[in-house]
Formats: structure tokens, sequence, C-alpha cells
């Protein structure tokens, strides 16, 4: 099994762009999709990103994804952050058909 | 629009079994593509996936947790259940209950979760 590790928080300014990482710890992260969660407090996660790059209907597109094969993770960037997008974000992939988490990521807007 | 609600003890003494129930309404789980599992959250720590069911009644399980939990779909019911055997303090968690859909690779629906305390 591999490891997703997220830094434990972030924080960034109004109007700012911010990016949170996601660092596979075995095998390539371009093996295996990526998605993106998130949880505000008192919420279900909800999906942000999936398939690496792609956003639900709804969700705006302030909000994309990347894969970086050379330092092996994933990364979130939300640019124009607001105070809404406060939340904790989690990453996610699979190792063969099992689903494994980053241990998520606590996004202040100050 | 799918809804998915979970019911289960709230209490389990150490060592006994936790049964918990996910209730589906707005759709039904034999007309649907989706794997159908559970994942779990610790007060105050991340999400951990417990693992699912797919259509054809394949289960897959997190491969630290595999012995203990079972899974299983009850399409007369509509509804999905998990057992959790032997269970510890460790075991104190959320428990949501989710849809995988194959076609986005996502955990597209949850339940707000039922929480379990293990004390004796």
């Amino acid at each position: 099994n591999f490891m997703l590790t997220q830094p434990h928080s972030v924080s960034e300014s109004p109007g700012k762009t911010v990016t949170i990482s996601c660092t596979r710890s075995s095998g390539s992260i371009a093996d295996n999709y990526v998605q993106w969660y998130q949880q505000r407090p008192g919420s279900v996660p909800t999906t942000v990103i999936y398939e690496d790059n792609h956003r639900p209907s709804g969700v705006p597109d302030r909000f994309s994804g990347y894969i970086d094969s050379s330092s092996n993770s994933a990364s979130l960037i939300i640019s124009e952050v607001k105070t809404e997008d406060e939340a904790v974000y989690y990453c996610q992939s699979f190792d063969s058909s099992n689903a494994v988490f980053g241990g998520g990521t606590q996004l202040s807007v100050l | 629009q799918l809804q998915l609600q979970e019911t289960g003890p709230g209490l389990v003494k150490p060592s006994e079994t936790l049964s918990l129930i996910c209730k589906v309404s707005g759709g039904s789980i034999s007309g649907s593509s989706y794997n159908w599992g559970w994942i779990r959250q610790s007060p105050g720590k991340g999400l951990e996936w417990i693992g699912s069911m797919s259509q054809s009644g394949t289960t897959y399980y997190n491969p630290s947790l595999r012995s203990r939990f079972i899974i299983s779909v009850d399409t007369s019911k509509n509804q999905v259940s998990l057992k959790v055997t032997s269970v510890t303090a460790a075991d104190a968690a959320v428990y949501h209950c989710t849809t995988f859909e194959h076609d986005t690779s996502q955990f597209k629906h949850w339940g707000r979760g039922t929480l379990v305390s293990v004390s004796s």
C-alpha cells in the first residue's frame, strides 16, 4: 500500500491563489486517478476535482487539479480564494481496487 | 436525488459486534451502477475507506481492516449493512455510507454518518 501525504494546514489571504499538495509515497501518481474532496465544518465531503483535473458541475472554475510526475504529487489549486473556501481538503487515489485518502489539509483564508 | 441515511446503536462495548444500516432513498440499489460502501472518520481525524460492494456482489476491503469488517447489500430492503466484529476503542468514529461512481472515479453520495462510541 502507498500513502498520500498532505500538509496539515495552509493559509492564504482572500483573492490570492493557494496550492495544496498530495504526494504519493510509492508507485507513480499517474498510475491511478486522483480526486479532491472538500469538507466544511459540520458537513460531509463533496467532490471538487475528480480524475485528476475534472470539475463536477457546480464547482467554480477557480478550482483546478494538476498531476506532477516529477515530484510524484497531485495539486489542488484554488485561485481567487474566498472565505467560503475555508475547509479541510482531502486527496484520494487508488491502490488496485482499494481507495486511499490523504490525511487532509486545513485551508484557512485570513 | 439519492439519499443515504445511516443508523446504528451509538454505543458499543469493547469486543462486541457493531451493526450499522444504511437506508437508501430516491433511487434503487439494484437499478444503479454504483459500488456501495462505507468510509469512517474518527473524531478530529481524517477519512478512512473501509470497503465497498460492487453490483456483481464482489466486495473490496481496506487491507488493514479486512478481517473484521463485513459489507452486505439487501436489494429487497434497499439498504447497505456494515458489521464490525471485535470492536475496540480504535473503531470509535463517524461511519458514512457512500456510493462510488465508476465513470468519474469519485465517492459521489455520502450519508451524514452515524457516530459510534466504544466504551464498557
